[in-house]
């Protein structure tokens, strides 16, 4: 049975820093591209960033680009979320994809969300 | 920014047919594989169709995609209840570098 477990999520300030885990299991890791796609409160999904399967190609929304860096540990089955310089409008319940490809967005699978409020 | 335009709403009577749009351009879905995705209020997205038109075991075969230029459609029929949910189509796109999702649909079941 296919898991993505994610971790990290919590209150931060606003300018500061959070990291997001997830943990996979029940497929070849190595095999597919990863993605994190968040949700705002009330609001519709927004797609935020991907890795494809050895990291050679990496992709992130506008909205967060030089900001948020995603990375994988094949070895550990995990992808992460590297957020740096929080906003407010970052809040949201941010989702962990199993993807097909980089740019094939056949998300079959995704994690139940950790939720990232940045407030003061 | 939703560069991908969906009403915001559709309805229709069970047993009915609805119809919906996925408004986009030449680098999204003129050129890509457009999704769809269902979600239910408090849950994750369900992948209900993907590369334009095929679907996931699983999934009745009442809802079908299609692609025409740079627009896509999600049809229902037989509607049912459950089918009440929030749709969204993604597709990538090649000038922004990035996934873009439809602003998203609420189908409600009269």
């Amino acid at each position: 049975e296919v898991q993505l477990v994610e971790s990290g999520g919590g209150l931060v300030q606003p300018g500061r820093s959070l990291r997001l885990s997830c943990a996979a299991s029940g497929f070849n890791f190595d095999d597919y591209a990863m993605h994190w796609v968040r949700q705002a409160p009330g609001k519709g999904l927004e797609w935020v960033s991907g890795i494809n399967w050895n990291s050679g190609n990496i992709a992130y929304a506008e909205t967060v680009m030089g900001r948020f860096t995603i990375s994988r540990d094949n070895a550990k089955n995990s992808v992460f979320l590297q957020m740096n310089s929080l906003r407010a409008e970052d809040t949201a319940l941010y989702y962990c994809v199993k993807g097909e490809g980089l740019i094939l967005l056949h998300f079959d699978h995704w994690g139940q969300g950790a939720l990232v409020t940045v407030s003061s | 920014q939703s560069v991908l335009t969906q009403p915001p709403s559709a309805s229709g009577t069970p047993g009915q047919r609805v119809n919906f749009s996925c408004s986009g351009s030449s680098s999204n879905i003129g050129t890509n594989f457009v999704y769809w995705y269902q979600q239910f209020p408090g849950t994750a997205p369900k992948l209900l169709i993907y590369r334009n038109d095929r679907r996931p075991s699983g999934v009745p075969d009442r809802f079908s995609g299609s692609k025409s230029g740079t627009s896509a459609s999600l049809a229902i029929s037989g509607l049912r209840s459950e089918d009440e949910a929030d749709y969204y189509c993604v597709a990538w796109d090649d000038s922004l570098r990035g996934g873009v999702f439809g602003t998203g649909t609420k189908v409600t079941v009269l």
